[in-house]
């Protein structure tokens, strides 16, 4: 079954670039699914931050648009996230899924801290 | 964006009771074309990721157990836990696929009376 890895630096500095990336394992990228980005502030809600499908169409949430670009690597099986300019606001656990009937296949989640 | 209100907040109900979680939308999430509401439900316990309960509504995900079941249609969308277990304690979400940006519910935390 399709499994899902998050793996990026822990650690950003404020104003600085996050970037995180997804493994997919046990099924293709190229696959007929959206690939998501989702991401929770400590102590608070799901908020959705974009997808990617296999063709690299993407979809963003409006409120980070501006920041977020989200790529494909069909070589490595993988999809990427990367948000700059980043603040506090943006300290949160980073979750990769993948679309299906809902989002039914989740990575671990790597929390990423944004300080100095 | 489609806003998701859940009701209540927090819950607390006995083992072996009903556990019912309200999801208001702030516009339908029917898709007229397939008859499908894009609507599904998520448990998620602390330090682990959301898990997919329900989707489209009322459909059980695979090895969820049959005392999670979801219900409505449009707008207005229940999670009902017929009889709760100890193993259902966690935070329960709604979310809508039904157009980006994806938005989810702000959590309802279930807790044992």
């Amino acid at each position: 079954q399709v499994q899902l890895q998050e793996s990026g630096p822990g650690l950003v500095k404020p104003s600085g670039t996050l970037s995180l990336t997804c493994a997919v394992s046990g099924g293709s990228i190229s696959s007929s699914n959206w690939w998501s980005w989702v991401r929770q502030p400590p102590g608070k809600g799901l908020e959705w931050i974009g997808e990617i499908f296999h063709s690299g169409r993407t979809n963003f949430n409006p409120s980070l648009k501006t920041r977020v670009t989200i790529s494909l690597d069909k070589s490595k099986n993988q999809f990427s996230l990367r948000l700059t300019s980043v603040t506090a606001a943006d300290t949160a656990v980073y979750y990769c899924a993948r679309l299906y009937n809902g989002l039914d296949v989740w990575g671990q989640g790597t929390t990423v801290t944004v300080s100095s | 964006d489609i806003v998701l209100t859940q009701s209540p907040d927090s819950l607390a109900v006995s083992l072996g009771e009903r556990a019912t979680i309200n999801c208001k939308s702030s516009q339908s999430v029917l898709y007229s074309s397939n008859s499908e509401n894009y609507l599904g439900w998520y448990q998620q316990k602390p330090g682990q990721p959301p898990k997919l309960l329900i989707y489209w509504a009322s459909t059980r995900e695979s090895g969820v157990p049959d005392r999670f079941s979801g219900s409505g249609s449009g707008t207005d969308f229940t999670l009902t836990i017929s009889s709760l277990q100890a193993e259902d304690v966690a935070v329960y979400y709604c979310q809508q696929y039904y157009t980006t940006p994806y938005t989810f519910g702000q959590g309802t935390k279930l807790e044992i009376k």
